[in-house]
């Protein structure tokens, strides 16, 4: 098993362009987390997904950011017209149900120019 | 709402030295609280959880209610435990954490 893949593992984009962040959950895992985490501040919580439902996005940003889990295929977080604010690190997590520990993947570090 | 904090950004101790690394949380439910720890160059990984009363690496915290507080404490510590040490609490249902913004352990040979 090889945990959870995210990629890319870096992202530049310029200001004004769409970010797409992709994440493959472990093996047998439905639920999804998004987290991002800005420079010297902690990770913060921003959706959780089962397969083709959103369960939870209290944390995400009201405009430009979405994020969808189809039924096939990996988790895709959209981030539309950057800006140089959302440069981050944005990590996924996977379980296999909303009670069980959630594994990380290694991040995708998006910088916005 | 949920919060939880950790005071220190950066502790460095000497290898032998006694570790703890503080964290307080404020969360109106009953808290299930976590410490998370990412090692150079790898993802992030749950090192203990406060229900589990376990001891890992050495490491062990128990969670104070009446000082709402869940440090982390190691008695001699290690180089290898050099990382950056998040704590997290676990929000009502699901598994949406709350983190802490870390703590950058550094252990000197």
């Amino acid at each position: 098993n090889a945990g959870v893949m995210q990629n890319p593992r870096h992202l530049v984009r310029r200001r004004g362009q769409e970010a797409r962040l992709r994440c493959s959950p472990m093996k047998g895992h439905s639920h999804v987390y998004w987290y991002r985490q800005l420079p010297e501040e902690g990770l913060k919580f921003m959706v959780y997904l089962q397969k083709e439902n959103i369960i939870d996005e209290s944390g995400m940003p009201k405009e430009r950011f979405s994020a969808e889990f189809p039924k096939e295929g990996p988790s895709i977080l959209r981030i539309q017209q950057v800006v140089r604010g959302d440069s981050a690190a944005y990590f996924c997590a996977s379980s296999l149900t909303g009670a069980t520990e959630a594994f990380f993947g290694q991040g995708t570090r998006l910088t916005v120019v | 709402a949920q919060r939880v904090t950790q005071p220190e950004k950066l502790l460095s101790v000497f290898k032998g030295a006694p570790v703890e690394l503080k964290c307080n949380y404020s969360y109106s439910g009953s808290p299930e609280l976590f410490w998370y720890v990412q090692y150079s160059r790898q993802r992030l990984q749950l090192l203990l959880r406060h229900i589990s009363r376990e001891s890992i690496k050495g490491f062990t915290a128990d969670l104070n209610k009446g000082e709402t507080s869940f440090h982390l404490k190691k008695p001699f510590a290690q180089e290898e435990d050099s990382a950056m040490y998040y704590c997290a609490l676990r929000r009502d249902a699901g598994n949406m954490l709350t983190f802490g913004g870390g703590t950058r352990l550094m252990v000197k040979p």
